[in-house]
């Protein structure tokens, strides 16, 4: 079965320009979770969409949102970029949703903000 | 203060020694994830622990819900299980959001 897959790998954008990132989860899994690492602030929790619907939402701007497809395939979008979104972007699919499920993760997405 | 702490920040080993890592929460949680990170930035789930002991190769992983604490134990170490091993937690008012620790980042010398 083939991993969680994200792409682009690497992005470099400017400052005010938008971007959209791109997960495409385990086959049969139906949640995904987006994540935000960066040196200072570690791993934050973006946001959780299941069966196509929103189910969670972490503490970050509105600048940040995303969607999830009828195929489970999620983006997730962020515009007006700031150089402080310069982070590892990582995405992490699961059969269901809640503590019980365990959680894969992709390679992630590596924005630099310039 | 941040909800998850673990300590070491940062521990350097000799192969073949056994290694601790520590995580302290300061919440109610439902469940406690240990995470390895290696270079490049792939996330690899070692253990989901709601209670007890857990043991998967040489690794191990014990959790105390009263103390609010829990381990990750590797035996018989390895340079190959240099990475930064992460904890993180669901904390149980409901809202099921992983909240992570800082990282351990081992180093295991040959």
């Amino acid at each position: 079965k083939a991993g969680v897959t994200q792409t682009p790998r690497y992005l470099i954008k400017t400052r005010g320009q938008q971007v959209t990132l791109s997960c495409s989860p385990i086959s049969g899994h139906r949640s995904v979770s987006w994540y935000q690492q960066t040196p200072g602030q570690g791993l934050q929790f973006l946001f959780e969409y299941f069966s196509e619907t929103q189910r969670n939402k972490g503490n970050f701007p509105g600048r940040f949102s995303g969607r999830q497809f009828s195929n489970s395939r999620s983006e997730m979008n962020v515009s007006t970029l700031e150089l402080g979104d310069s982070a590892l972007y990582l995405c992490a699919s699961s059969l269901g949703t809640g503590v019980s499920y365990e959680q894969y993760f992709g390679p992630g997405t590596r924005l630099t903000v310039t | 203060k941040n909800e998850v702490e673990q300590s070491p920040q940062n521990l350097t080993a000799q192969e073949g020694e056994f290694i601790t890592i520590n995580c302290s929460y300061s919440v109610g949680i439902s469940a406690l994830h240990w995470l390895q990170q290696h270079p490049g930035g792939g996330i690899v789930s070692l253990f989901m622990l709601s209670s007890g002991k857990k043991k998967h190769g040489r690794l191990i992983a014990t959790i105390n819900i009263q103390e609010k604490h829990s381990s990750l134990h590797i035996t018989a170490s390895h340079p190959r299980d240099s990475a930064v091993y992460i904890c993180a937690v669901y904390p149980n008012f409901g809202n099921e959001k992983l909240t992570f620790g800082t990282g351990t980042r081992l180093t295991i010398i040959p």
